[in-house]
């Protein structure tokens, strides 16, 4: 098992492009978390998938935002028209489900800069 | 609504001594589940150690301890033996049993380890 993998680590890019971003998650975690990290403060979250289905949402996922996971496997984060207050660190995150705490594990990250 | 403090932006220890690390939370939930992970400069969130807020022990794994209690609503870690390695942001996160989607984190502790 080598653990949750984002690619890629790093992005740069100017205000208004559209960017990116993949999780591949633990093979038999059903479940994938997406989070956002500023500089000094804890992940936020951002919104949440069991197998294919996106269940829940966070408000801080503006229209400009949109995570798929079609085939119940990898996921997607897409920003489009970035902003400079998008600039942040990705985090995605797998679990088991069932009854009772599944710990959640992580990825590296994607760290966004947007100039 | 859940909220996590931790009121320690930053701690020093010298190597091989303990360490407690500062918790508290908020919550009306009844069954929640309290987690300590560690980021080092990495950027990697590296789970540690949870606590089940029916379990009646505190949770211990290797080095790492959680002081739990629950009438002050503090989630202590406990860090024993310092190691240079240890250094690196450590974050408390809850999550609700029955709205395990959400992980609410703190803002973090910057620890380091002296030699």
């Amino acid at each position: 098992d080598t653990g949750v993998s984002q690619d890629p680590r790093h992005k740069i890019t100017k205000r208004g492009q559209n960017v990116t971003f993949r999780c591949d998650p633990i093979s038999e975690h059903n479940r994938l978390y997406w989070y956002r990290q500023t500089l000094g403060q804890g992940p936020e979250f951002l919104t949440y998938f069991q197998n294919e289905a996106q269940l829940e949402k966070s408000r801080l996922l503006s229209d400009r935002f949109s995570a798929e996971r079609p085939k119940g496997s990898f996921s997607t984060l897409e920003i489009q028209r970035t902003e400079q207050g998008d600039s942040a660190m990705y985090l995605c995150a797998s679990s088991e489900s069932g009854k009772g705490f599944y710990e959640q594990y992580f990825g590296p990250g994607t760290r966004l800069t947007v100039t | 609504a859940q909220k996590i403090t931790q009121t320690q932006p930053g701690m020093f220890v010298q190597e091989k001594e303990a360490v407690t690390l500062d918790c508290t939370y908020d919550t009306s939930d009844q069954s929640y589940g309290l987690f300590w992970y560690k980021q080092p400069s990495s950027g990697e969130m590296i789970f540690l150690i949870y606590q089940g807020s029916y379990d009646e022990q505190n949770a211990t794994e290797g080095r790492y301890s959680l002081n739990f209690q629950k009438a002050r609503k503090s989630a202590n870690l406990v860090i024993s033996a310092s190691q240079l390695g240890d250094s690196a942001m450590y974050f408390c996160a809850m999550r609700a049993l029955y709205n395990n989607n959400d992980m609410r984190f703190g803002a973090g502790t910057r620890l380091t380890v002296k030699p």
